[in-house]
This record gives C-alpha cells, sequence and structure tokens, in this order.
C-alpha cells in the first residue's frame, strides 16, 4: 500500500512570499498532521485535519493554514514567508478515532526561504 | 539572528553491542507514547509504541520502557547495527489527541564497526 506522499519534495522562495505544500496520505486514513522540523525547535505541531475540519493547532501564527479534501488529501499554507520558516515541513496520516493513533510520515517538503 | 540549533545528545554503539535511548517526557496526562526512528533525509518511521497502563513492551529487536513515576521512557535496541544508525524521537500524547503530539528533541545514534 502506498505511503504518505508530499509534493513537493523540495523548493525554494524569496522573504514575502507564499508556499502550498501539498499531502496526500495513505488510503483508507482520514486525519492528517502537519509538523514542522527545524534544527533549533525540533519536530513541532502545526495543525490536523479529520473530515475536512481541523481538529487541532499548534502554536504559530496565523500566517500558518490548512485545509482538507472530501478525498482526505491535505495541504498547507505558508504566506508572507520568513526566514525562519526555512524548515522541512512533515505530514503524517493516522487512522485517527478508536485507534492507537500511530502516525505514518512522509518524505517532508524542505522549504528554503532566501 | 541565527538561531541555536538543538543540541542533540549522541550515543555512540559498537556494532553487535545493546543500546539504550533515554527520555524524559513532560506530560503526567500522557497516556500514549511512541518512538520514531528518522534516517537522513527520510521522515520519521514507526519503531514501537505502548500505553501507559504499560511499563513494558517488546518487539523485534527492541524493547520499550515506561516509568510513570518518573516520567521516563526508554527505548533499547539488542544487538545494534550500523543500519540502526539514525536520530531516535520518543513522543507522548494523550489518546483523545489523535495527531497531536509533543516530540522530544532526539539522540543522534552512531554505529560504530
Amino acid at each position: 500500500k502506498a505511503g504518505v506522499t508530499q509534493t513537493p519534495r523540495y523548493l525554494i522562495k524569496t522573504r514575502g512570499q507564499q508556499v502550498t505544500l501539498s499531502c496526500s496520505p495513505i488510503s483508507g486514513h482520514r486525519s492528517v498532521s502537519w509538523y514542522q522540523q527545524t534544527p533549533g525547535q525540533g519536530l513541532q505541531f502545526l495543525f490536523e485535519y479529520f473530515s475536512e475540519t481541523q481538529r487541532n493547532k499548534g502554536n504559530f501564527p496565523g500566517r500558518f493554514s490548512g485545509r482538507q479534501f472530501s478525498n482526505s488529501r491535505s495541504e498547507m499554507n505558508v504566506s508572507t514567508l520568513e526566514l525562519g520558516d526555512s524548515a522541512l515541513y512533515l505530514c503524517a496520516s493516522s487512522l485517527a478515532q478508536g485507534h492507537t493513533g500511530e502516525l505514518f510520515f512522509g518524505e517532508g517538503s524542505r522549504l528554503t526561504v532566501l | 539572528g541565527e538561531s541555536v540549533g538543538l543540541h542533540l545528545p549522541t550515543l555512540s554503539v559498537q556494532e553487535g553491542d545493546n543500546s539504550i535511548i533515554n527520555c524524559a517526557y513532560s506530560n503526567s496526562a500522557s497516556d500514549y507514547f511512541i518512538w520514531y526512528k528518522q534516517e537522513s533525509g527520510k521522515g520519521p518511521q514507526f519503531i514501537i509504541d505502548i500505553r501507559s497502563n504499560m511499563d513494558k513492551r517488546q518487539g523485534q529487536r527492541v524493547t520499550v520502557l515506561l516509568n510513570k513515576t518518573v516520567k521516563h521512557l526508554s527505548l533499547q535496541i539488542a544487538a545494534t547495527q550500523p543500519g540502526d544508525s539514525a536520530v531516535y524521537f520518543c513522543a507522548e500524547k494523550r489518546t483523545d489527541s489523535w495527531g497531536k503530539f509533543q516530540f522530544g528533541a532526539g539522540t543522534q545514534v552512531v554505529v560504530t564497526p
């Protein structure tokens, strides 16, 4: 069964621009979570979606947003990019409710902001 | 200014020896714990999990120990192999938190021949 797919894998943007990252979860997984990974802060939770609704949100500014589609695919958007947004953005899917909640991660989208 | 990177603790292990990776978790309300392995250029990969009603769980070559009294989690890897070289993260959450995990800083494991 195919794993979590994230696109694009690498991208370079400049300050002030915006970026959209995409995530396709494992088939049958309805929960999608997003994490930011940086050398300075480690892995930090951004948000989680289930059935097209945001269920949890981490402590990030409003420039970070996301959404989930009816097929469980998810996108996250970062507007007005700052240098500090350079990071590996990881998407993870899970079976969610009623399950222990093991997360299955994608390979990530590495964003560089210049 | 430039951010300071997390100083990842490093565990150097000789091939064939056992490894023990430790983690202190923060939330006493957490009832589910996971260990992940992250190889360079890849996303974290599930190793083993444990619920708070257990104190030990074994998998293939791995054992997780949970001490709720001192909020401590450990991962033991038996007969460490070169392929075990990676960064290992512990993560905690409450069961009703679904996909919202709190991750530890990670430990870099280096296996030497």
